[in-house]
């Protein structure tokens, strides 16, 4: 059973345009809500993370949005750009475990 | 400040081989962890090693083990490779756990199963 959802599997931008990646859990011990930005290539690499107290949190143009009630959280990517070309996975963990990944969103701004 | 190394790149093995994977966590990161990366399933967790103990244990056969050494040095090992075990493999490290500090992802090792 897959503990996280992840939606949609690819997106296609125009450039400045705000794509929204969105994720659904369901063990409500989770505590850590990360996302990961990942370029062919490389490794992924910590984009932004946020904790249950608050339900929003901006750095730069990449903002989560999370909703805790619904058990879900997105990722808004601000004024986008062909470099923001990637994969993008969420994730949940809580105390003591490992993260757990989405499957992953591809996504592509044309410019 | 060195990233996460991962050694080797690139591997080609055939079926039925073993294989061992070495990576280099950054200095001073105590946790590393280990995943599997294939299109079809993502990026899926093996193991976590923290202080050479393994911590935490994803839902893999028993081919795939590892071990971390006192410099915090991690390796694993598939036996017996099955065409299955072709998949991009990722170490990460983190200065104590993955979900209060953030975790840095090597380049991966792509292995290929013949």
């Amino acid at each position: 059973q897959q503990q996280v959802k992840q939606s949609p599997q690819s997106l296609i931008v125009q450039k400045g345009g705000i794509p929204i990646i969105n994720c659904a859990y369901e063990n409500t011990a989770f505590d850590y809500f990360p996302w990961y930005q990942q370029f062919p290539g490389k490794g992924p690499a910590l984009l932004i993370a946020i904790r249950p107290d608050v339900s929003e949190k901006k750095e730069g143009r990449f903002t989560i949005s999370f909703n805790k009630s619904a058990k879900q959280f997105s990722l808004h990517i601000m004024d986008s750009q062909p470099g923001d070309s990637a994969t993008y996975f969420c994730a949940v963990a809580s105390a003591g475990t490992a993260l757990i990944f989405g499957k992953g969103t591809t996504l592509s701004v044309s410019s | 400040k060195a990233g996460v190394t991962q050694t080797p790149r690139y591997l080609i093995k055939t079926r039925g081989q073993q294989v061992t994977l070495s990576c280099s966590p950054i200095s001073g990161h105590r946790s590393v962890s280990w995943y599997q990366q294939t299109p079809g399933q993502g990026l899926q967790f093996l193991f976590e090693y923290f202080s050479e103990t393994q911590r935490n244990k994803g839902n893999f056969p028993g081919r795939f083990s590892g071990r971390q050494f006192s410099n915090s040095r991690s390796e694993m090992n598939v036996s017996t490779l099955e065409l299955g075990d072709s998949a991009l493999y990722l170490c990460a490290s983190s200065f104590l756990a993955p979900d209060t500090d953030t975790q840095y992802f090597g380049p991966g090792t792509r292995l290929t199963v013949l």
